[in-house]
């Protein structure tokens, strides 16, 4: 069972653009959305991060938008660069416990930025 | 510069071989996790540890695959026997427990031929 749904698999933007990125999720209990940024060879690494008790959040270029009734939240790259490109994830995790917990990943966007 | 560390980088290895990979987590960092990276699947949980504990290993196929925490500097991820289906790129990631913010590894892409 695919607890993220991430969409689009691939994503063209020209410099300049906004990306946009969406994932939808199911578990209820999941409190943790953030979205992280991979380059090829490398890692991911984390991007941005929103908790459901707000709807939006905002870091420079990038914002998320989240829809606690949609079970929706959505990645925006105002001003799109070149550098941008690279591939996206988002992820959810709960924290039954309290504390750092599994990140349930989608199954990633490939961004390019044309020029 | 605090950063997850793995080795190798890179694995080639032979069907039924054993494979160990190797993660030193960020210091003061109490929770280690283990994902796998495919085309196919995308990023999977294996297992993680908190204080060096294992807390869920449900994704790990239990039959050949074994993670351990000897100690607090260093978890390792084995297959014994390895098999061609186990290629992909293992990624390492450490957290703290008061911050799900999780710092991931630059991975060790393993072939299984």
């Amino acid at each position: 069972q695919q607890q993220v749904k991430q969409s689009p698999q691939s994503l063209i933007v020209q410099k300049g653009g906004i990306s946009i990125i969406n994932c939808a999720y199911e578990n209820t209990a999941f409190d943790y959305f953030p979205w992280y940024q991979q380059f090829p060879g490398k890692g991911p690494a984390l991007l941005i991060a929103i908790r459901p008790d707000v709807s939006e959040k905002k870091e420079g270029r990038f914002t998320i938008s989240f829809n606690k009734s949609a079970k929706q939240f959505s990645l925006h790259i105002m001003d799109s660069q070149p550098g941008d490109s690279a591939t996206y994830f988002c992820a959810a995790s709960g924290r039954p416990g309290g504390g750092a917990d599994g990140l349930t990943f989608g199954k990633g966007t490939h961004l390019i930025i044309q020029p | 510069d605090a950063r997850v560390t793995q080795t190798p980088r890179h694995k080639v290895t032979e069907m039924g071989q054993e494979v160990t990979m190797r993660c030193q987590p960020i210091l003061g960092h109490n929770t280690v996790f283990w994902y796998r990276q495919t085309m196919m699947q995308g990023l999977e949980l294996l297992a993680y540890f908190r204080n060096r504990a294992p807390l869920d290993d449900s994704g790990m196929p239990k039959d050949r695959f074994s993670a351990e925490m000897p100690d607090a500097t260093l978890a390792t991820l084995k297959i014994q026997p390895s098999e061609p289906r186990d290629s992909a790129v293992y990624f390492c990631a450490s957290g703290q427990t008061a911050n799900t913010e999780a710092f991931f590894g630059q991975g060790t892409r393993l072939t299984v031929v």
